[in-house]
């Protein structure tokens, strides 16, 4: 089975910074990768689908790059809004693996 | 609007079984893949069921195997998860989802307690 990793589990970052999260898989994935959002209390959200495209209407601080084993998803510019907890997650044939997740918080 | 709203979700004693289901409305249900994804209080998203659109196909985290079976019925646009032999660690919320690649949107979930 494919094992997804992220890192770091968790980060404080100061609004209008830079935040990248890292994502690994236990084996070549291609880009079959998608990046959601979780915020306190509500249901996930995807944000980025095959690795680097923009799910319709997500702001365009988020992106995402990759391919292979090794995945980047990027905030810009953080904004108080964006607290939340992120997750990667890989798909093949209907079966599915989440990462363990990022906490981002503001500091 | 796409709407998926989850329900069933309960107290139920481990070894006992529960169903839940999600009522979707808002698109051609028969034509898309459906899942389910559990999240344990304070843990991270698990995937735990998917099937295609036709209900042919499906498929279930090893965690699940033999014990969960998910359905659908695309004459009432509801998607199902019968849960058997629950344990302590099946406790979390349960969501469903629209996707074959990707989730979106989700339901609210529906919150599945396994005690004593």
């Amino acid at each position: 089975d494919i094992q997804m990793t992220q890192s770091p589990s968790s980060l404080s970052a100061s609004v209008g910074d830079r935040v990248t999260i890292t994502c690994q898989a236990s084996q070549d994935i291609s880009n079959y990768l998608n990046w959601y959002q979780q915020k306190p209390g509500k249901a996930p959200k995807v944000l980025i689908y095959d690795a680097s495209n923009l799910e319709a209407g997500v702001p365009s601080r988020f992106s995402g790059s990759g391919s292979g084993t090794h995945f980047t998803f990027t905030i810009s510019s953080l904004q108080p809004e964006d607290i939340a907890t992120y997750y990667c997650q890989h798909y093949d044939n209907l079966r599915f693996t989440f990462g363990p997740g990022t906490k981002v918080d503001i500091k | 609007e796409v709407q998926l709203v989850e329900s069933g979700g309960g107290l139920v004693q481990p070894g006992g079984s529960l169903r839940v289901s999600c009522a979707a409305s808002g698109f051609t249900f028969s034509t898309h893949a459906m899942s389910w994804v559990r999240q344990a209080p304070g843990k991270g998203l698990e995937w735990v069921s998917s099937i295609t659109g036709d209900g042919d196909i499906t498929y279930h985290a090893d965690s699940v195997k033999g014990r969960f079976a998910i359905s659908r019925d695309n004459s009432k646009n509801t998607l199902h998860l019968q849960m058997n032999s629950l344990r302590a660690d099946d406790t979390a919320l349960y969501y469903c989802a629209k996707g074959a690649y990707y989730f979106e949107p989700w339901g609210q979930g529906t919150l599945v307690t396994v005690s004593s």
